[in-house]
């Protein structure tokens, strides 16, 4: 749904360097989930966040990797040092509470490390 | 932790014909189901989703699926493609109560004109 905003929709990184993915979630929802997508495999959750909480980061690589969403503003993934086999699409869904509803996806933030 | 299984990752029609695309998951409890569709370029769709009621889940665009809780299957089905089908299906499960999304691997469809 257009609703999820990701920015960049597509970012390029040297080795080493930082990157800063951007998920706004739609209005109303509280609740955002990071997935990540590698070339011919589906998507993996990473992690789930509601305001100024982490609630599930059971699929987030231990090192390296970090997510948050503060009270305002987007949620933020944050990969430090990146290497090649951080290439991929990250898909950031959010939805309006958690149990029994649909997760509403953006665009997506493809990265490329060279 | 529930798994997700879709076969024939490319999958080559020609316009009218009919489509399956088959999932299978691997879960003990309560799921719910979905079928996600990702035309190229954009974001991914929600296409139907089951959480309960009638097994047979009628979505946008024709397509529907059925629930089969004995064999662990939500299998997509379009009666009749068009060439603005051709996407990427994503099959995808989650733990009732438990909005983390365990996906397939998808299934590449390409509708021939």
């Amino acid at each position: 749904n257009a609703g999820v905003m990701q920015n960049p929709r597509h970012l390029v990184r040297r080795r080493g360097q930082e990157a800063r993915l951007r998920c706004s979630p739609m209005k109303g929802h509280s609740h955002v989930y990071w997935y990540r997508q590698l070339p011919e495999e589906g998507l993996k959750f990473m992690v789930y966040l509601q305001k100024e909480n982490i609630i599930d980061e059971s699929g987030m690589p231990k090192e390296r990797f970090s997510a948050e969403f503060p009270k305002e503003g987007p949620s933020i993934l944050r990969i430090q040092q990146v290497v090649r086999g951080d290439s991929a699409a990250y898909f950031c869904a959010s939805s309006p509470a958690t149990g029994d509803t649909e997760a509403f996806f953006g665009q997506g933030t493809r990265l490329t490390v060279v | 932790a529930q798994s997700v299984s879709q076969h024939n990752h490319h999958v080559i029609l020609s316009e009218a014909a009919s489509l399956e695309l088959g999932c299978n998951y691997s879960y003990g409890g309560t799921v719910n189901l979905f079928w996600y569709v990702q035309y190229p370029g954009q974001h991914l769709q929600l296409l139907l989703k089951y959480f309960s009621g009638d097994p047979l889940v009628k979505g946008i665009k024709g397509f529907e699926a059925e629930f089969i809780k004995s064999k662990f299957s939500f299998n997509l089905r379009k009666p009749s493609v068009q060439w603005s089908d051709t996407a990427e299906y994503f099959c995808a499960v989650n733990a009732r109560g438990n909005n983390r999304l365990a996906f397939g691997k998808g299934n590449q469809v390409v509708v021939i004109p």
